[in-house]
């Protein structure tokens, strides 16, 4: 079974619409993140998370709102979809106290979003 | 502001050697991390260099210059499954991660 897995995998909705991306982890790590991959340009962190009880915007969080249910869930949400948040959404985990100061980042297999 | 430099896409020959070089001007300094992602697929870790010099591992290795803001990631006895993007990414005073465009590599036989 895959360490970091996201729901659902593709997803066509329309403007104005709410959408809800799911990220669950069976790693046990305590560090969670959101990010959106377009094409030509880097992953853009949207949310992270080091706790349960911390949440923490990154550099593109407008339009966006997260829900950390539980060490091993993180939810992403589009309050009001508009197109140019058409992407490739990553959800990733890590843990420094398994990788010490490297704090390695572990990638789901992302959620390809078509806003119309 | 923070940037990450990358060739969009480099061209080698199965068997051969590859250097993919990354460049960065970032606020703070606190490691430097090479992932692999196949297309449609989730990044891979790679390797991390957080002092100077070469790290090795099997026919990936990876070197860091933090006077120059340069590192390399340096693929060895190509095979046609290396035919991927490389994502370079530095990881500032914040400890974020700030991430290149990435490096497509294309593999030819």
């Amino acid at each position: 079974d895959a360490d970091v897995t996201q729901t659902p995998r593709n997803r066509i909705t329309k403007t104005g619409k709410r959408i809800m991306l799911e990220c669950s982890q069976t790693k046990g790590h305590d560090r969670m993140y959101w990010y959106r991959q377009d094409p030509g340009l880097g992953l853009r962190l949207i949310y992270y998370s080091f706790d349960v009880k911390d949440i923490n915007k990154g550099e593109i969080s407008d339009g966006y709102s997260v829900s950390r249910q539980a060490q091993a869930k993180f939810s992403l949400s589009l309050e009001s979809a508009i197109p140019n948040q058409t992407a490739l959404y990553f959800c990733a985990t890590s843990d420094p106290g398994t990788s010490g100061d490297v704090d390695t980042q572990y990638f789901g297999p992302g959620t390809r979003l078509t806003v119309l | 502001g923070q940037n990450i430099d990358q060739p969009t896409e480099m061209t080698a020959t199965e068997g051969a050697i590859v250097q993919i070089n990354c460049t960065y001007q970032t606020s703070g300094f606190n490691g430097l991390f090479w992932y692999q992602q196949h297309a449609g697929e989730a990044p891979t870790f790679l390797s991390y260099n957080v002092l100077d010099g070469l790290e090795e591992k099997g026919r990936f290795s990876s070197f860091l210059s933090r006077s120059k803001g340069y590192s390399y990631l340096l693929l060895k006895e190509l095979q046609m499954k290396d035919s991927a993007s490389y994502l370079c990414a530095v990881r500032d005073s914040n400890y974020q991660l700030i991430w290149g465009a990435g490096t497509k590599l294309i593999i030819k036989p």
